[in-house]
């Protein structure tokens, strides 16, 4: 079975400072993954995504993330955070199993205090 | 920048009654989708839908759910008889294509409330 965890529900940093938002999978098949952002009465923007070319893979706005096959694992992480930042954030997989299943993570919300 | 919209926002209902929900997707994509999100829970998978007929439905998407593409811009989801159980946010989502790296494209959501 396909499974996406999200290691915290809320993440509070101080402007300029970085961001790291946790996220893990299982899956049996080759995965997509992606990060969407949601902002309040918004809906869910595609930050990145990875498909299977390069591990590290850059998205709007400063944020990236890497996956990382051994740990399962597609970290968000952005250098230094902006109070714009602050809003619910989605790991999303996606597999082909003979159908298409796309899973989402339970969302971590991040705060930026001044 | 194209986008997926969505009305109402915010829907409140009865018990029993019937609820349409609707989106209109972005114009040159071919796949469909709904999604729900009950509070304080995941957002979860209803349904996929492709050349005017349902491609993929989840065990949530049962026999009283309903999606239609009435003309060439919306897409609609109808609850025959809401249950208590319904209220959840709602999203649309569209794509050009569907495979595991097509990116979908979300709408802002419409809350359901059912009372």
């Amino acid at each position: 079975a396909q499974s996406v965890t999200q290691l915290d529900s809320h993440v509070s940093v101080s402007e300029g400072t970085p961001v790291l938002l946790r996220c893990n999978y299982s899956s049996s098949y080759s995965p997509s993954l992606f990060w969407y952002v949601q902002h309040p009465n918004k809906g869910l923007q595609l930050l990145l995504k990875y498909t299977s070319a390069a591990t590290l893979v850059k998205g709007i706005n400063g944020f990236e993330a890497e996956f990382k096959k051994s740990e399962t694992s597609f970290h968000l992480t952005k250098p230094s955070a902006h109070m714009s930042d602050a809003a619910e954030y989605f790991c999303v997989v996606s597999v082909d199993t003979g159908g298409f299943k796309t899973i989402f993570g339970a969302g971590t919300r991040l705060f930026v205090k001044a | 920048e194209p986008e997926v919209t969505q009305t109402p926002s915010h829907q409140v209902t009865q018990m029993g009654q019937e609820v349409i929900l609707r989106c209109v997707p972005i114009s040159n994509h071919l796949y469909f989708y709904w999604y729900r999100q009950i509070l304080g829970q995941k957002v979860e998978f209803l349904v996929s839908f492709y050349n005017n007929e349902i491609s993929e439905k989840s065990e949530i998407f049962d026999d009283q759910f309903s999606v239609e593409r009435p003309d060439g811009s919306n897409f609609t989801l109808k609850i025959r008889s809401t249950k208590l159980e319904d209220s959840a946010m709602y999203f649309c989502a569209s794509s050009i294509d569907r495979g595991r790296t097509d990116t979908q494209y979300f709408g802002p959501g419409t809350r359901l409330t059912v009372l």
